[in-house]
């Protein structure tokens, strides 16, 4: 069965501290990895791929096929990174998103 | 970039009405949309994909008797909730795809609340 996981349902550190947060996937075949992000009172908005390989905002999330893990991590917090962190997975012919359960980053001052 | 939009952006209701949400891609045309819903605190669940003039699928466990949805032209997307009840009352989303493997953007969400 296709499932998202995320462990942690909130991760709060301080300002400049680095941030990993946690992914772990269950897909037979080949899947797509995405990370959505939304801020307070705004629309969840896609904020990178695996397949891209890109860096957006300083987060990064690396696919590692054979821990099943697609954490995202970015080395200095800022207080503007605070939100709603979603990490989904797409699979098969079909486009649909199976979304994790969320991991609220709250970053302090 | 890709602009969805959703109408209303929260309802309050009497118990046993019909409820209509849009869901419309203003600068795209969007052969797949898709309706999710959430609760409280909680995770997005996809309750169907809508392929434009075509029947919706829904997921395991969604009442399609329950759910009417319609994707009529490549820029809407209907929701209806039918005779609806307090379990009802929740956070429901649209995104659109312009099809293939594309991705899905994001409308801003329908806070529908049945009393």
């Amino acid at each position: 069965a296709q499932r998202v996981t995320q462990p942690e349902k909130l991760l709060s550190v301080f300002k400049g501290a680095p941030v990993e947060l946690k992914c772990n996937y269950s897909y037979s075949g080949s899947p797509e990895l995405f990370w959505y992000v939304q801020y307070s009172r705004q629309r969840l908005q896609l904020l990178l791929r695996h397949i891209s390989r890109e860096s957006i905002k300083g987060f990064t999330a690396d696919l590692n096929k054979g821990e099943t893990s697609f954490h995202l991590k970015k080395p200095f917090a800022q207080e503007e990174d605070s939100a709603m962190y979603y990490c989904a997975l797409k699979g098969g012919a079909t486009n649909k998103l199976i979304f994790g359960t969320g991991t609220l980053l709250a970053v302090q001052p | 970039g890709a602009v969805v939009s959703q109408h209303p952006s929260w309802v309050i209701c009497k118990s046993g009405t019909s409820v209509k949400i849009e869901c419309r891609s203003l600068d795209f045309q969007a052969t797949t949309m898709f309706w999710y819903r959430q609760f409280p605190k909680q995770s997005l669940m996809l309750m169907a994909t809508s392929n434009e003039g075509s029947k919706a699928t829904y997921e395991q466990g969604v009442e399609k008797d329950k759910f009417l949805i319609n994707h009529a032209s490549l820029t809407l997307s209907t929701l209806t909730v039918t005779s609806a009840h307090p379990e009802d009352s929740s956070f429901y989303i649209c995104s659109a795809s312009p099809g293939g493997r594309g991705e899905q953007f994001f409308g801003p969400g329908t806070r529908l609340t049945v009393l």
